[in-house]
């Protein structure tokens, strides 16, 4: 199965600081999604970008499939960034989601 | 986008009962999904429910455990039997469809707390 790993596993910011996230994964992926976990526990779609780039805001995300990693930018931070951000993935010819660990971001006033 | 209701969205329950946990959709969907997530860790695949057949259970979780039924396109359910404190986590349902370009969508999650 494809193994999903992102970095870091932790991250402190100053409010208004800009911040970078990075997803790798194994073997040929379709799919690649972020998500953002607030703290109720609420999983929000953040972008569904299997190669390219895609802007959102403040937010945009880079995939770069044959490299197989994926970065996702978190410009101007607000304490309500805060949370959990998971990159996951599906292996080509499958169906099931696989997630990564998730980064830890805590942005502080 | 998929509007998917997940009922409860939180319970605390005693030790060796059981709670179903509800995932309904508003239109049909080829893939519904459940997974859990324990306290501080990431989400884990429990199984796929399978329309009009049993569930595929991924490796280390079993039906008689998290027995899961989905009559039809857009319901699924998921039962956590005889509980103890190590079941206390969120559960989430997915859905999606198959096919190479499809995107993941997820209920709000079941807060389970296990005393």
């Amino acid at each position: 199965g494809i193994q999903v790993e992102q970095s870091p596993p932790d991250l402190i910011l100053q409010e208004g600081a800009n911040s970078t996230l990075r997803c790798n994964f194994s073997d040929s992926v379709n799919n690649l999604q972020w998500f953002h976990q607030n703290p109720w526990g609420q999983l929000i779609n953040l972008f569904y970008i299997p190669s390219g780039t895609k802007q959102n805001g403040r937010l945009s995300a880079t995939t770069v499939a044959t490299e197989r990693y994926s970065l996702l930018y978190i410009s101007s931070s607000q304490t309500t960034d805060s949370g959990v951000y998971f990159c996951a993935g599906v292996n080509t010819g499958g169906f099931k989601t696989i997630f990564g660990a998730g980064t830890r971001l805590f942005v502080k006033a | 986008s998929a509007v998917i209701s997940q009922k409860p969205s939180r319970d605390i329950c005693q030790r060796g009962t059981s709670l179903t946990i509800q995932c309904q959709v508003d239109s049909q969907v080829t893939m519904m999904f459940w997974y859990r997530q324990q306290p501080g860790q990431s989400l884990t695949l429990i199984a796929t429910a399978n329309q009009g057949s049993e569930a595929t259970y991924e490796s280390g979780f079993v039906i008689d455990k998290f027995p899961i039924s989905r009559p039809n396109l857009t319901f699924s359910t998921l039962t956590v039997s005889n509980m103890s404190p190590e079941d206390s986590s969120i559960y989430l349902c997915s859905v999606g469809e198959t096919g190479p370009n499809t995107e993941a969508f997820f209920g709000q999650g079941t807060r389970l707390t296990v005393v």
